[in-house]
């Protein structure tokens, strides 16, 4: 069964230094998103991405934040100067298409660690 | 805003059948319920979804209740795997994202 890949599954980094999450999305989809999960919270919505440009994006997605598809396959998540507050769980998702009835496929995660 | 409403905590035993009920009072007619879960350590992963039939799949079933305030996802035979966090989420017409609640955390016990 076709499934969303991450990597890496921990990245641990120091604050102030830039960082950048892959995803490989399920290889028919067209919509993609990112979600985090600060520990003990709830799953948030980051950004979601069709054809080449973001499509929505949450208040959390500020200037620090940027996503790209630099190929076929990958889809990636930069953060430029990470903080404390940026340790979390990113989740990659994708789907099909978009709207009510679209199921999103989620990735196993990143856990980013920011010291 | 998530706005569906479930309780935070569920029990169940091993083989037994599990109810998980969501209120959503407040649901206009175009949008869809989608149940999600997530297991510990990973990521949310689909259940179900329908707007007003009941639906089944190979993974549990949801009845919506006739005026669409409420459902339920059933676990028809529960396990241990499927010990999780299971979200109950309000899906509009043209939206992309996913608005988690804190979800019903589901223990199985054997």
């Amino acid at each position: 069964e076709p499934e969303v890949t991450q990597t890496p599954s921990h990245q641990v980094t120091q604050m102030g230094q830039e960082v950048i999450l892959r995803c490989v999305p399920i290889s028919n989809h067209l919509y993609f998103y990112w979600y985090r999960q600060i520990l003990g919270q709830k799953v948030e919505f980051l950004v979601s991405f069709y054809n080449n440009e973001i499509s929505e994006k949450s208040e959390i997605f500020d200037d620090q934040f940027s996503v790209e598809r630099p190929d076929g396959s990958n889809f990636t998540l930069k953060i430029r100067s990470t903080k404390l507050e940026d340790s979390a769980m990113y989740f990659c998702a994708s789907s099909e298409d978009y709207g009510s009835y679209n199921e999103q496929f989620f990735g196993p995660g990143t856990r980013l660690t920011v010291l | 805003d998530a706005k569906t409403t479930q309780p935070n905590s569920m029990e169940s035993n091993e083989e037994e059948p599990v109810h998980l009920p969501c209120n959503h009072s407040t649901i206009s007619g175009t949008d869809y319920i989608h149940w999600y879960r997530q297991l510990p350590s990973q990521g949310p992963e689909y259940v179900i979804h329908g707007l007003t039939s009941n639906v089944n799949n190979r993974m549990a079933s949801l009845a919506i209740a006739e005026d669409r305030k409420s459902s339920t996802l059933i676990l028809h035979r529960a396990t241990l795997r499927d010990a999780a966090v299971y979200y109950c989420i309000r899906i509009g017409q043209g939206a992309q994202k996913l608005v988690f609640g804190q979800g019903t955390r589901l223990t199985i016990n054997p």
